[in-house]
Parts: C-alpha cells; structure tokens; sequence
C-alpha cells in the first residue's frame, strides 16, 4: 500500500519557526492534508493543498509541495507554545476512497 | 454545530465481554470510518463506509465489526476483546466538497484487561 513517513519529534523555541516534513510514495496523490491533534483531542484539518499547487500561505502557515520528490512540509512561523500538538500529514489518491495517514510528528514549543 | 460524537469517551472492560462505540453525526455525510491510534503506529483506519448499507474493510479490520443502518450512525463493535484491541479510537466523516475534509470524533480511550 501507500506509505507516509514522518520525523517523530520537533522541539524548537517560541517566536522561531516551525518545519514538519513528510514524504509519500503514491505519485497519483490528489489532495495532501495537514491535521492538528491537540491532547486528549481529535484531529483537526489545519490546511491542505492541491496536488497541481507547489505552496500554500494560511496566516502563519506555509505548506510547500516538491511532487517530483514527493515531499510536503509545513512551516509555523512565529511559532507559540500553544502550537504545541502531533501534527499528521495525510494524502488522498485518485481512485482510492481513504486517507492514507503519517504516523504522526510531535511539536513542542518551549517558552 | 457540526459535530461527530462518540460514546463512551473511556472505558475499561475485560477480555471477551462484548461492547459497543457509538459515532453519530449530524452533518447528513455519507462517508464515515473508524480509526485505532496507538504510539508509534499513528492512525490506521479499521472499517469505512461509502453509505448507508456499504461498509468496508480498512487497513486493521480483525476483531471489529461495524454497522450501517442510517446516515447519521456507524457504531464499532468488539464482539470478543482483548487487550490487544486497547487503544485511542476515532470516529471520521468526510464531506464531498473540495478538499474533502475529514470530520473527527473526540477519541475513545479503551483499555481491555
């Protein structure tokens, strides 16, 4: 089947910037997601992008798609302790009616 | 609100005694999918289902079983558990829209002695 890996852990300061990175192996991927576990939460959508697309900016986000290498990061600048979560990278193919999920990088964020 | 709930947020129980996740949802969304997370292993998808009637099998599926009578119910049943089957348990809808966005639960913690 389809894999997603993910680095397990992030441990950065408050008010620097934040890189999640992730790399899949389906070249037919539509859609790549990043999802927010806060503790004792579900996961939230954070942001997406469209497999045609190469970045996307939300606020203090910045997701960057390289297809050619199949890679997918995300940025948190200005990162605060409340950004503190596992964050999921996740990817949809064409054809297939499931995500495919990352295990998972845990951000902490120290004062 | 939009919202998908499950019942019961923790539970312990011991091994081979019958039980019952309930995730409803009030979004009128066909699909819905369970998910088990354990450390380590992130999320693996146990069951899904396109629509009312239709269920499939994920990535984990032994041991469980699911249901699909209505739109709004997908409840997750261990008919026999065991400590293996311990874990965080998440319930997911999706919508049809762009991006289709997946809708979690807020997790049940099981825990199967």
């Amino acid at each position: 089947g389809e894999d997603v890996e993910q680095s397990l852990f992030l441990s950065v300061r408050e008010g620097d910037s934040s890189v999640i990175n992730c790399t899949y192996t389906d070249s037919s991927s539509t859609y790549l997601y990043w999802y927010k576990q806060e503790p004792g939460a579900g996961l939230q959508l954070l942001t997406y992008i469209f497999s045609n697309m190469d970045m996307k900016q939300d606020q203090r986000l910045t997701v960057l798609l390289n297809k050619k290498d199949k890679h997918l990061s995300l940025r948190i600048a200005d990162t605060q302790t409340g950004d503190s979560a596992i964050y999921f990278c996740a990817e949809r193919s064409s054809g297939y009616s499931t995500l495919t999920f990352g295990k998972g990088t845990m951000l902490l964020v120290s004062p | 609100e939009a919202q998908v709930t499950q019942n019961p947020r923790y539970l312990i129980t011991v091994t081979g005694k019958k039980l019952t996740v309930t995730c409803s949802q009030n979004m009128n969304h066909e699909y819905m999918s369970w998910y088990r997370q354990d450390p380590g292993l992130g999320l693996r998808q146990i069951y899904y289902s396109m629509n009312v009637e239709v269920t499939d099998k994920g990535d984990v599926p032994e041991g469980y079983k699911v249901s699909r009578k209505e739109k709004r119910n997908f409840p997750l049943i261990l008919e026999s558990p065991s400590p293996n089957q311990t874990s965080l348990y998440f319930c997911a809808t999706r919508d049809t829209g762009s991006p289709e966005t997946q809708y979690f639960g807020p997790g049940t913690r099981l825990l199967v002695l």
